[in-house]
């Protein structure tokens, strides 16, 4: 098992295009998390998936994202008609979600340039 | 909105050092956690202290909570230059597995 894989690792765009990202999360685990990161904060959660449910979505998350999980495997996040604050670092992570306090494995991130 | 608030902001020190760095958060909490980060990549996980647990100890690393005062400490012990990273609390709260991090304390550690 090689962790959680993100790709594209970066990404630039013009502004107004749409974007997709993928994320593949450890395959025993069944809960994904989407995370934004922008320069010198910590990380905002986004929204999170128990196996296909996505069960809870931050205000941040605009009409604009939307975040799939269609079988439980890799989820996708796209952002429709980017904006330049769109520009961040995009953190997937995963758990195993039957047990509290256990530990999220993050990806390398995707970083998204809107110019 | 980030929940907590890291103490300091930045932080340089020379090799062999300790560092300590400090989290303060606003609500009630399952557990914190540690992360680390280096330049422009993904975040790895350090360390995890339950709300009943007081102090927990990995390798280097000494981690302090005090519910009552909702703060937490990291400290590094006998810093190395490859300890150079940028360190975030995050907590969990009642949302399983959901975590709210603090803005982050840059370590420098110099050879």
């Amino acid at each position: 098992d090689t962790g959680v894989s993100q790709d594209p690792r970066h990404k630039i765009t013009k502004r107004g295009q749409n974007v997709t990202f993928r994320c593949d999360p450890i395959s025993e685990h069944n809960r994904l998390y989407w995370y934004r990161q922008t320069l010198g904060q910590g990380p905002e959660f986004l929204t999170y998936f128990q196996n296909e449910a996505q069960l809870e979505k931050s205000r941040l998350l605009s009409d604009r994202f939307s975040a799939e999980r269609p079988k439980g495997s890799f989820s996708t996040l796209e952002i429709q008609r980017t904006e330049q604050g769109d520009s961040a670092m995009y953190l997937c992570a995963s758990s195993l979600g039957y047990r509290r306090n256990t530990e999220a494995f993050f990806g390398q991130g995707t970083r998204l340039t809107v110019v | 909105s980030q929940q907590g608030e890291e103490d300091p902001q930045a932080l340089s020190i020379q090799e062999g050092e300790n560092a300590t760095m400090n989290c303060s958060y606003k609500t009630s909490i399952n557990n914190l956690q540690w992360y680390r980060q280096n330049s422009g990549r993904g975040l790895v996980h350090l360390i995890l202290i339950r709300s009943n647990e007081r102090e927990k100890h990995s390798g280097r690393l000494r981690v302090t909570l005090d519910t009552s005062k909702k703060s937490s400490s990291l400290l590094i012990t006998a810093s190395r230059a490859a300890d150079t990273a940028s360190y975030f609390c995050a907590t969990e709260g009642t949302s399983y597995g959901k975590l709210t991090f603090g803005q982050g304390t840059i370590l420098t550690v110099h050879p």
